[in-house]
């Protein structure tokens, strides 16, 4: 079973659109987060959330935001899609906040 | 911002240990060190961490100096599904759930 797992896999969409990216984690973890690797393959974090506290990366723009469900869950919506918005997303989970952090397969996006 | 340097990329042989060489001379006494990796198209995978003890798992061995401003992490025999981008984290040891911060890691290219 994939412990963290992301759909869809691969993404292509028109500039404006809105869309969203899905993370589930099995593993039983209180922390997820979202990553964003850009073209120039640098991984920054965008969000981490558990049950307490949503810490949200300062650069990340209010378009994106995280919405949990329940506690496997963190999905991320994008609203108004830009170019720039082109970037592999990498959802993953961690049991407490300084923990080993479990990534997902990532999600190739591509806007249009 | 990334506190630790790697050289961008190294080169090893197939069978031999590959060594990886990290500096982090500002870390502080309740800092870990983590090291992850990210093979072509994959999320990032955890391979080890230490606090000041040197320490072994299936994957790899840590190295950490007496003085903790720099770690090794040492593959014994390299394969070719080796070959990926190996990152090394300072993070603290009960830090909020504020995510890992990836520099530019070393890309490690194992040679048949």
């Amino acid at each position: 079973d994939t412990a963290v797992s992301q759909t869809p896999k691969y993404l292509v969409t028109q500039m404006g659109n809105d869309k969203s990216i899905k993370c589930e984690q099995n593993l039983g973890h209180d922390t997820m987060y979202w990553y964003k690797q850009d073209s120039k393959k640098f991984l920054k974090i965008m969000f981490s959330y558990n049950n307490k506290e949503l810490i949200i990366n300062e650069t990340v723009p209010n378009r994106f935001s995280p919405k949990s469900p329940d506690k496997a869950h963190l999905n991320l919506h994008i609203n108004s899609l830009e170019l720039g918005d082109s970037a592999v997303y990498f959802c993953a989970s961690s049991q407490g906040g300084a923990e080993t952090q479990y990534f997902g397969p990532g999600t190739r996006l591509l806007v249009l | 911002d990334a506190k630790t340097t790697q050289p961008p990329s190294m080169d090893c042989a197939e069978g031999r240990a590959a060594n990886l060489p990290c500096n982090h001379s500002t870390i502080s006494g309740n800092e870990y060190v983590y090291w992850y990796r990210q093979i072509h198209s994959q999320g990032p995978q955890y391979i080890i961490h230490g606090l000041k003890n040197n320490e072994t798992n299936e994957m790899a061995s840590l190295i950490i100096t007496e003085d903790r401003k720099s770690s090794t992490l040492i593959l014994p025999h390299a394969t070719l599904r080796d070959t990926a981008v190996y990152y090394c984290i300072v993070r603290p040891m009960r830090g909020g759930a504020d995510g890992l911060t990836f520099g530019k890691g070393t890309h490690l290219i194992i040679q048949p």
